[in-house]
């Protein structure tokens, strides 16, 4: 079967840098996703890693090593529109399946 | 502007009832998703499809079922059979891949149980 492990919940301060971590557990892996969550709302696409290494895009960052089955999201200069949820995914034969989920707060 | 409409976003049913949740898209993506989130929690399967008149049943299915007669439509019945179905619905869509393109999905359905 298939498992991701995250944290429960992290919280930091607005402009500080926090990484959340995941670990998983698959058949047939393709790539580790990341998306974002707020309260409430549908999820949204943050990134894609199918190979070894980090990927940045503005603020957030994604680094991916396959041979430790784990990756992770590093959020920059937090700002408190970035309190959400976040999930990393994994993609096998053809569907998404997801982690538990980080609570990110980002507090003042 | 391409995206996925999922409706009501608010529905009580009532013990024994059946209701139908609706998705829809106009992306042009063959792949389509239902996922139910309980608060706090991750998004588990429930079914998905890649092809019209085909679908395969997720971690979840027992309770539920689904219909794809149309590329655009995919529509989620909460049967009598589930019997905790309360909780947050959410439809998605994506192109075929191995990757991930990244899932586009809808404002999702709130189902509660009265």
């Amino acid at each position: 079967g298939q498992s991701l492990e995250q944290p429960s919940e992290v919280t930091a301060v607005e402009g500080a840098i926090v990484q959340i971590n995941c670990t998983y557990q698959t058949s047939g892996f393709y790539g580790l996703s990341w998306y974002q969550q707020h309260d409430g709302g549908a999820p949204t696409f943050l990134s894609y890693n199918a190979l070894d290494g980090l990927e940045e895009t503005g603020r957030f960052s994604s680094f991916l090593s396959r041979s430790d089955s784990y990756g992770y999201l590093l959020l920059q200069e937090l700002q408190m529109k970035d309190s959400a949820s976040y999930f990393c995914a994994v993609k096998n034969e053809g569907k998404l399946i997801f982690g538990q989920g980080t609570e990110l707060s980002v507090k003042p | 502007d391409g995206g996925i409409t999922q409706s009501p976003k608010y529905l009580f049913r009532k013990e024994g009832q059946n209701v139908t949740l609706s998705c829809e898209q106009n992306l042009n993506h063959d792949a389509m998703y239902w996922y139910r989130q309980d608060p706090g929690q991750g998004l588990r399967l429930i079914y998905y499809s890649q092809i019209v008149n085909d679908f395969q049943k997720g971690d979840i299915a027992e309770g539920y079922s689904v219909s794809r007669e149309k590329k655009e439509s995919f529509p989620l019945t909460v049967t009598s059979a589930q019997k905790n179905p309360t909780a947050f619905y959410l439809c998605a869509s994506s192109p075929l891949s191995d990757r991930d393109y990244g899932y586009t999905f809808g404002s999702g359905t709130r189902l509660t149980v009265v």
